[in-house]
């Protein structure tokens, strides 16, 4: 069974950095693209950003709110995805999903709240 | 990257047919066969219903079903049941690497 789970959300003021990890099993996870996504409270879901397979490159693609700021790095030894989040605004508040890059598995998410 | 512009709401009673558009640009929708849809209910997380414009994941039903002309996609659902009350989400690859989520539709089943 494909499993997801996020950790590390948490209350932070504006400027500040936190670190989200997701950890992924029941799958190939080194051959896996993985994404990002998140859904600030009543609102739409909203992409992030994602990383290649190391054999793909390794490579990210970000959305134009977060590029500069985030970082999505992964462990395929732990098979671990992160998200590294500096410089956060009140509007990055948001509940934030990890998932596979097509959406066929995602995690239950883990709330960040951005407020001083 | 703008968001996929899509209804607000839609609704419909039982066994009614409805359809969700999912409007991009040349960009996103209109540039690629990667339109997915994603289902969600309160609290949870998002749920893959359609990939690559017409595809259903195994374990979907088939009264969902997907469909592109040019920049516009849509997802209709046959055979309403109550349990198809949800939101729905829109998504596409686009030309610059990234994708876009539309920004979501509330199905209400009357």
């Amino acid at each position: 069974e494909v499993q997801l789970v996020e950790s590390g959300g948490g209350l932070v003021k504006p400027g500040e950095s936190l670190r989200l990890s997701c950890a992924a099993s029941g799958f190939t996870f080194n051959d896996a693209w993985m994404s990002w996504v998140r859904q600030a409270p009543g609102k739409g879901l909203d992409w992030v950003g994602r990383i290649r397979s190391k054999t793909d490159g390794g490579t990210t693609d970000y959305a134009a709110p977060v590029k500069g700021r985030f970082t999505i790095s992964r462990d395929d030894s732990k098979n671990t995805l992160y998200l590294q989040m500096n410089s956060l605004k009140t509007e990055d508040t948001a509940v934030y999903y990890c998932a596979t890059d097509g959406g066929s598995n995602w995690g239950q998410g883990t709330l960040v709240t951005v407020s001083s | 990257q703008s968001a996929l512009t899509q209804p607000a709401s839609v609704s419909g009673s039982p066994g009614q047919s409805i359809t969700i558009s999912c409007t991009g640009t040349s960009s996103d929708v209109g540039a690629y066969n990667h339109v997915s849809w994603f289902q969600q209910h309160p609290g949870k997380a998002p749920k893959l219903m359609i990939f690559d414009v017409s595809n259903r994941p195994s374990g979907v039903s088939d009264r969902f079903s997907g469909s592109k002309s040019g920049n516009t996609a849509s997802l209709t659902i046959s055979g309403l049941q109550a349990e198809d009350e949800a939101d729905y989400y829109c998504n596409s690859y686009t030309t610059s690497s990234t994708r876009v989520f539309g920004g979501g539709t509330k199905l209400t089943v009357l």
